[in-house]
């Protein structure tokens, strides 16, 4: 198993342009999430998905679209980027959705910059 | 609300002392579970231990041991004879569970340096 894979590792975009971030995990996990993760601020909820064709909002979702066409990929995109997105993304799948399997799997994380 | 409180920005230690790592943390619900995670230099973030609201047994795994207490709303961990290897950003989380699926909320992490 490759776990939870992200795509691209590292990211420049100008503010304005936009983006998908892309997730993918072979665990046949139910549940999917985004996080942001910024200097002192531990790592915030962006979106999550407990199944394919459900997502729901996080901490943060505020510039960010997320959709789940399928139980393996959990894309994110930055409509419009801009300067405050800039942040380390982590993608994480969970077994459960509700009962005690519920650790997270984290991708190895995208490094974006926004100038 | 969810609240998960890592009051410890960063620790220190020289190898193979002890180091406790804090965390505090605030719900409502009866029903929660604790995490704590690992993140090296290397970025990757690594899960080291779950516990659920109804367990308040404490654990001990190799050099690692949780110390679960709803009475004070914590759940510590502590690193016995700490190693190099131990430097990293730990953070502690806490997630409620409802039927439509659990939202983690992380602590702000502890960074903790072991020297040699």
């Amino acid at each position: 198993n490759a776990g939870v894979t992200q795509t691209p590792k590292f990211q420049v975009l100008k503010t304005g342009q936009s983006m998908t971030l892309q997730c993918a995990q072979d665990m046949n996990h139910e549940y999917m999430s985004w996080y942001r993760q910024d200097p002192g601020m531990g790592l915030r909820l962006i979106h999550y998905s407990v199944g394919a064709g459900i997502t729901d909002q996080g901490e943060v979702p505020n510039g960010y679209n997320v959709s789940r066409s399928t139980t393996e990929d959990f894309p994110l995109r930055l409509l419009s980027a801009a300067p405050s997105q800039t942040s380390v993304y982590f993608c994480a799948s969970s077994l459960e959705r509700e009962g005690p399997l519920n650790e997270q799997f984290f991708g190895p994380g995208t490094r974006l910059t926004v100038l | 609300a969810q609240k998960v409180t890592q009051a410890q920005t960063e620790i220190s230690v020289v190898e193979k002392e002890d180091v406790t790592l804090d965390c505090v943390y605030e719900t409502r619900d009866t029903t929660y579970y604790l995490f704590w995670y690992k993140q090296p230099p290397s970025g990757e973030l690594v899960f080291l231990i779950r516990r659920n609201s109804f367990d308040e047994q404490n654990e001990i795994s190799g050099r690692y041991s949780w110390n679960f207490q709803k009475s004070t709303s914590s759940f510590n961990f502590t690193i016995t004879a700490s190693q190099v290897v131990d430097s990293a950003v730990y953070f502690c989380a806490l997630s409620e569970v409802n039927t439509g699926g659990f939202k983690t909320i992380f602590g702000a992490g502890t960074r903790l340096f072991v020297k040699a």
